[in-house]
């Protein structure tokens, strides 16, 4: 069991630019949930797919958009990146019917210049 | 609305001595609490899980943490460290059915020879 993988590891953009990470769920998974973690913080929730939509979501503006596919990969996008979008973006994946055990990926490092 | 507050940004403790890394956290429902362990450069592995079922809980690599629901708290204890506990903690909360993990700002771990 390969468990929750993300890619990219690590991005480079600059203000203005959209970015996108990639999330596949840990086998068995159907539920996605994505944090932020900003240096020296815990992570804060971004919002979380089930069955391709977006079932809950966090205090995070609009620019912060998702996706969850048929096999229940997900897409997180960010459009019109800001300094303050440089963090640890985390995905974790769950059974739907669990009770909240979620399985986190090792993240991806974006950084806006 | 949910919160966990860990006390104490970082704990320093000599190897062979007891760990005590302290959570406390506020929920209007039944509380579901967390203890996920973050090393550098990683994601998050969870450590326990507090699911109302019995209130202390034993994790792994000799971690427990008892919920006492007078006390609002669910900390973090280990009879002796070891070098390889050094790390971030995070204690988090989150509500039956809900999978909306709520973090606290984690405690850093060091250990001393």
């Amino acid at each position: 069991d390969a468990g929750v993988t993300q890619s990219p590891t690590h991005l480079i953009k600059t203000r203005g630019q959209q970015v996108t990470l990639r999330c596949s769920p840990k086998s068995g998974h159907d539920t996605v949930s994505w944090y932020q973690q900003a240096l020296g913080q815990g992570p804060q929730f971004i919002f979380q797919y089930y069955e391709e939509e977006e079932r809950q979501r966090g205090n995070f503006p609009d620019r912060f958009s998702g996706h969850q596919f048929p096999n229940y990969s997900s897409e997180l996008n960010v459009n019109a990146l800001l300094l303050g979008d440089s963090a640890l973006y985390l995905c974790a994946s769950s059974a739907g019917s669990s009770y909240n055990e979620q399985f986190f990926g090792p993240g991806t490092r974006l950084t806006v210049l | 609305a949910q919160s966990v507050t860990q006390l104490g940004s970082h704990v320093s403790v000599s190897e062979g001595a007891l760990v005590l890394l302290r959570c406390n956290y506020s929920s209007s429902v039944p509380p579901y609490l967390f203890w996920y362990v973050q090393y550098p450069n990683q994601g998050l592995q969870l450590l326990l899980k507090y699911t109302s079922a019995a209130t202390l809980v034993k994790g792994i690599n000799g971690f427990e943490a008892e919920f006492k629901k007078s006390e609002t708290s669910f900390h973090l204890t280990k009879p002796s460290a070891h070098m390889s506990d050094a790390a971030e903690y995070f204690c988090a909360v989150s509500s039956q059915g809900a999978q909306k993990l709520v973090f606290g700002q984690g405690t850093r771990l060091t250990i001393n020879p």
